[in-house]
Order: C-alpha cells, then sequence, then structure tokens
C-alpha cells in the first residue's frame, strides 16, 4: 500500500462547478499535510497546508480527518485556470521530509 | 518570497556521460537541500537529503555512486548524474528549507529535465 493515494483523475469538470478529491495516508504518526499544485513540466507549489480544524483560502476549502486518515480539497467555482495536478503532501516526524501522493489531474473545461 | 533556482534547465546528454544540476538558493542559506525525482504521471521520490557541510543521506534504492551530491555552501548543492543511462531520464527537482518560522515547509526549484539519448 503506498504511504499516500490519491486517485489520479483526470477530473474533467465545467467552469464553475465545485469540485472535491481526497487522499489518503497510511501512517498514523503523519504530522502535517498539504496541498501542493503542479502544472505541467513545472515544479510544484505550496497551495496551502491542511489544519485539524479544517481551513478555507479563497475558492479552496481544505479538511483533514485523523480518525480515517484523510484529507480532502475542495475547490468552488472552479476556473480554467485550476486546471493542473493537485498533489497531497504528508510530513510524518521531524526530519523535514515529505512524502508525496502521486497527484489528482484536474481539468476545466470551458 | 524565496526563490530557488536551478541550472540547467533542459539538457540532453549521451548514454555514458555525467550531468551536473545545480540548485541555489538566492535569497536564504538553506542548511538542507532535498533533491527529488519524477517520473511523468508519479509522484516526486525523495532521492537524498543533502546538508551543508556533511555527506548527503541517501534514501533506500539510490545509488549514492551514481549520484552524487554536494553541498559545500549555504546556498548551493550540485547533484551529478554520473555515467547517465536512458533509464536516468526524468525531472530532478531540487528544494531548499527555508530557516525556521516561515510558513513554507520548503521552497523549490523549476527542476531540470533530464533526457539521456
Amino acid at each position: 500500500r503506498k504511504e499516500v493515494e490519491q486517485d489520479p483523475g483526470p477530473f474533467n469538470v465545467p467552469e464553475g462547478a465545485t469540485v472535491a478529491f481526497n487522499c489518503t495516508y497510511s501512517n498514523s504518526a503523519s504530522q502535517s499535510f498539504f496541498w501542493y499544485r503542479q502544472d505541467c513540466r513545472k515544479e510544484p507549489k505550496l497551495l496551502m497546508s491542511v489544519y485539524s480544524s479544517g481551513n478555507e483560502d479563497g475558492r479552496f476549502t481544505a479538511q483533514l480527518n485523523r480518525a480515517s486518515q484523510y484529507i480532502s480539497l475542495l475547490i468552488r467555482d472552479s476556473k480554467l485556470s485550476d486546471s493542473a495536478t493537485y498533489l497531497c503532501v504528508v510530513k510524518v516526524g521531524s526530519n523535514y521530509q515529505l512524502i508525496w501522493g502521486a497527484g489528482t489531474k484536474l481539468i476545466i473545461k470551458p | 518570497g524565496a526563490v530557488v533556482s536551478q541550472h540547467p534547465s533542459r539538457v540532453i546528454c549521451k548514454s555514458g556521460t555525467s550531468v551536473k544540476i545545480e540548485c541555489r538558493s538566492l535569497d536564504f542559506q538553506a542548511t538542507t537541500m532535498f533533491w527529488y525525482r519524477q517520473f511523468p504521471k508519479q509522484s516526486l521520490m525523495l532521492m537524498a537529503t543533502s546538508n551543508e557541510g556533511s555527506k548527503a543521506t541517501y534514501e533506500q534504492g539510490v545509488e549514492k555512486d551514481k549520484f552524487l551530491i554536494n553541498h559545500a555552501s549555504l546556498t548551493l548543492s550540485t547533484l551529478t548524474v554520473t555515467s547517465a543511462h536512458p533509464e536516468d531520464s526524468s525531472f530532478y527537482i531540487c528544494s531548499a528549507r527555508p530557516p525556521t518560522g516561515g510558513k513554507y515547509e520548503q521552497y523549490f526549484g523549476p527542476g531540470t529535465r533530464l533526457t539521456v539519448t
């Protein structure tokens, strides 16, 4: 079983719609959680950290469910520019190493 | 925000040759830098953790004699792929950990796309 699992997609979503995807992690000792965005052939960029109480940043909402060991990302009012691969990232321990999911590809269609 | 640069951004080399990739933190000192490799449609895989002034720590399955890492200063780490083969063709990304207190765990370089023919 992979340490961090994501549905690879692609999710084909019409512009303006709401889309959500999950990520599951296997290590219950995971401490920190992040969503990164990666455009084709580019480096990943931090989208948002995920806090235990859930957090929102504009159209993006992240949730953490420690009991079920998953995190989620919700995108409201999707834009064409949201098309990208979204990477779920987990930090275990204090050695700053990040465990990466393979990403979920999102395609927003006009 | 902090900037990490990589050079070159793209390189094509012949099988058997060596390639050096540079990773620089431009506006902060990074005692720790990370080297990742990403194959198409796969996740980033950590290859090694580079610590300034000491030997790099390699992940299981990564050959330290093939992927030479040098972190000679607080702003520069280099990855040398020795005797490159076509299966080494990949997207290599470095990242640098900023000083404590920042909201970012790591700042990423733009990546180097290596093609071995």
